[in-house]
């Protein structure tokens, strides 16, 4: 257990909808990440944020939004879905940032049908 | 851009003997290079991380990578191969900002009795 906990495990949802995954980082880890894990593109980096602040940003879309909140919870919202964002979504966290040991999350599945 | 290619997508190896996960990087400078696992339906565990200090790096349950500089390769090995150890395993660079991990495509690992 890394001690970053991801709600939902699942999620099930229709083309065009909304959803919102939650993160709560390691207690002391200031830092989030969000990766996307699907079968075409592998695991790739989407956002990270610092402190309440966003820091870095990687492969994105416009659809996919996320926070950090003052009490360094995350929250990746994914919207207009698409088939295509059916995927494992893995948040990570770490002590500070740059070159840190990320400890990732056991990932939220979301299915879009 | 700092890039890892993993040489196998699958290997197989017999309990008891040694495992090899071959994995070559792509980087402008000196890199921080990791393996993780990931167990099926779960998250991403880290077995090692090299950062520039001694080449040869020990990690968990047994396994070790070594950094080779003149190869560009950090491949992975194990003495003797556990049931246990089946699992996919990815070799991360982190990303030119220091931030974001770039991860490989993985490599299956299929242990046989």
């Amino acid at each position: 257990d890394s001690g970053v906990t991801q709600t939902p495990k699942h999620l099930i949802t229709a083309t065009g909808q909304r959803v919102t995954l939650r993160c709560s980082p390691r207690s002391g880890d200031l830092s989030v990440y969000w990766y996307q894990q699907s079968l075409d593109q592998g695991l790739q980096f989407l956002i990270q944020y610092y402190n309440g602040e966003e820091r870095a940003k990687g492969n994105i879309l416009e659809r996919f939004s996320a926070q950090q909140f003052p009490d360094l919870h995350s929250e990746l919202n994914l919207s207009s879905l698409e088939l295509g964002d059916s995927a494992l979504y893995f948040c990570a966290s770490s002590v500070s940032g740059r070159l840190d040991t990320q400890y990732f999350g056991p990932g939220t599945r979301l299915t879009v049908l | 851009a700092q890039s890892v290619t993993q040489l196998d997508s699958h290997v197989s190896v017999s309990e008891g003997t040694p495992v090899l996960l071959r994995c070559n990087y792509s980087s402008s400078y000196s890199p921080s290079l990791f393996w993780y696992v990931q167990h099926p339906n779960k998250g991403l565990q880290l077995l090692l991380k090299y950062t520039s200090a001694a080449t040869l790096v020990k990690g968990i349950n047994g396994f070790e990578a070594e950094f080779k500089k003149s190869e560009t390769s950090f491949h992975l090995t194990k003495p003797s191969a556990h049931m246990s150890d089946a699992a996919e395993y990815f070799c991360v660079v982190s990303g030119s900002s220091g931030y974001a991990l770039n991860f490989g495509k993985g490599t299956s690992l299929l242990v046989t009795p």
